[in-house]
C-alpha cells in the first residue's frame, strides 16, 4: 500500500522560505516521478514541478523557476519542495503526487497536503 | 504551454441523472489526458487516464472519451458520493503539466 505522508500546516512571513516534506512508504521510491501541485483557497490545481529520480532530472513550471527547488532523499524515501521569497499569493495547500512510472505523467497517489499560510 | 479549458464551470444535476463534463486542450494532447475527482478537504483522486481507461477501483459509471483536443467525462447515473469537483490534466507535453480549471458537479 503506497502512502505519501505530509505534515499539516506551516505559517510563514512574507519574504521567507518554506520547505515541505513528503515521505513515501510502499513501492520503490526512486522508480517513480514525484510532482508538487498546489491549490490556492477556492482555486484549481497548479503543477509546480516534478523530479524524476530514474533520470536524475527536475522540471519546473516557468512560474516557479528559480523560486522552487524540488529534491529527494532516497535514504528516507522523502521528497521535498522548498519555495523561497514567499508572498501572500503563495498561501495554498501543497500536495505531493506520485506519477505512474518514471516520467511526469498522471498521478495515482497523492499526499493529504500541507497548508502553507503566508502572512505577516 | 497547453491550456486546458473545462466546461461548464458548474453543473447542477439530480441523483440518478447523467452528467457530461467537457475538457478542451489548446493543442492536441493525443490521448494523454487524465481526469480527477476532488471532494472538499481531500486530495484529488485519479479516475481516468489515457483519456478512457478507468483507474483501479473506479466504478463503471465513470467513463472517459475523446482524443486530440476534445475530451468528455461521463457519469452515467450520479450517486450522492459523486458530487465533487472534477479536473482534467494533460501529460502529453511538459513542462508544464497542466490542469483544467475544474467543473463543480452539484446537486
Amino acid at each position: 500500500q503506497v502512502q505519501l505522508v505530509q505534515f499539516g500546516a506551516e505559517v510563514k512571513m512574507p519574504g521567507s522560505s518554506v520547505k515541505v516534506s513528503c515521505k513515501a512508504s510502499g513501492g520503490t521510491f526512486s522508480s517513480y516521478a514525484i510532482s508538487w501541485v498546489r491549490q490556492a483557497p477556492g482555486q484549481g490545481l497548479e503543477w509546480m514541478g516534478g523530479i524524476m529520480p530514474v533520470f536524475g532530472t527536475t522540471n519546473y513550471a516557468q512560474k516557479f523557476q528559480g523560486r522552487a527547488t524540488i529534491t529527494t532523499d532516497e535514504s528516507t524515501s522523502t521528497a521535498y519542495m522548498e519555495l523561497s521569497s514567499l508572498r501572500s499569493e503563495d498561501t495554498a495547500v501543497y500536495y505531493c503526487a506520485r506519477a505512474v512510472g518514471a516520467r511526469n505523467t498522471y498521478f495515482d497517489y497523492w499526499g493529504h497536503g500541507t497548508l502553507v499560510t503566508v502572512s505577516s | 504551454e497547453i491550456v486546458m479549458t473545462q466546461s461548464p464551470a458548474t453543473l447542477s444535476v439530480s441523483p440518478g441523472e447523467r452528467a457530461t463534463l467537457s475538457c478542451r486542450a489548446s493543442q492536441s494532447v493525443s490521448s494523454n489526458l487524465a481526469w480527477y475527482q476532488q471532494k472538499p478537504g481531500q486530495a484529488p483522486r485519479l479516475l481516468i487516464y489515457g483519456a478512457s481507461t478507468r483507474a483501479t477501483g473506479i466504478p463503471a459509471r465513470f467513463s472517459g472519451s475523446g482524443s486530440a483536443t476534445e475530451f468528455t467525462l461521463t457519469i452515467s447515473s450520479l450517486q450522492s458520493e459523486d458530487f465533487a469537483v472534477y479536473y482534467c490534466q494533460q501529460y502529453d507535453y511538459w513542462p508544464p503539466l497542466t490542469f483544467g480549471g475544474g467543473t463543480n458537479v452539484e446537486i
